[in-house]
């Protein structure tokens, strides 16, 4: 079957601190793979994605490679800010298929 | 924000009640989706419609249904309600069909049951 994994929360790092978020998938076939942002009070905002092994995905300083190998998209940051501090989800569509497989969301807080 | 709507954005109801919530998709998405968010549980997929049609069922209670409507907008009815369904639904829509595109996501729907 699909699922995803992802480290327990939560996290809490001081301000330029580096962000590590693990996510590991367990899935048939070659599934894309997102990462997504829940700010309090927010719907789920796409942070990035990746559609087949080797990508990189990238935004707002953010970064996720599709490792296939081991089954892992990790989430990094270099120099985390205060208004990074959210919920973080991993999940994974199955290219023939729709619905999407989320991780149970890592919460970070950056404080200053 | 996603271009997803939902409504409306909190609802107080009592057990045993019937609520309707509303989402209406970004324009020209064909697929919509339904979660379910707990504390404990967390993000629960409900079910996916696409173009009017059932998809994609997840981990729907029977008390729970949905549907889409011609113009693609997407009601998920909850009914006989308990107090553990108290969570945050959320909506999200794509365009559909087998691409790997992603999904975008509404604010939600606040249901407290009490």
């Amino acid at each position: 079957g699909n699922s995803v994994t992802q480290m327990e929360g939560p996290v809490t790092l001081s301000e330029e601190a580096f962000l590590t978020i693990n996510c590991t998938y367990t899935a048939t076939g070659y599934p894309s793979l997102f990462w997504y942002v829940q700010y309090p009070g927010e719907g789920l905002q796409l942070l990035l994605k990746a559609t087949k092994a080797d990508d990189k995905g990238s935004n707002k300083g953010f970064e996720a490679t599709y490792r296939k190998e081991t089954t892992s998209f990790h989430l990094e940051k270099g120099s985390v800010q205060v208004s990074d501090s959210a919920v973080y989800f991993c999940a994974l569509r199955q290219n023939t298929g729709n619905q999407f497989y989320f991780g149970t969301g890592t919460s970070l807080t950056v404080i200053p | 924000d996603s271009g997803v709507t939902q409504t409306p954005k909190h609802l107080i109801t009592a057990t045993g009640q019937r609520v309707t919530l509303r989402c209406s998709p970004r324009s020209g998405d064909l697929s919509v989706y339904w979660y379910q968010q707990s504390l404990d549980q967390g993000l629960q997929f409900l079910i996916q419609y696409y173009n009017g049609e059932e998809r994609a069922k997840g981990n729907i209670l029977e008390r729970f249904s949905a549907q889409q409507f011609p113009d693609l907008h997407s009601e998920l009815n909850l009914s006989s309600l308990e107090l553990g369904d108290s969570a945050l639904y959320f909506c999200a829509s794509s365009v559909g069909g087998y691409m790997n595109t992603e999904a975008f996501f509404g604010q939600g729907t606040r249901l407290t049951v009490v």
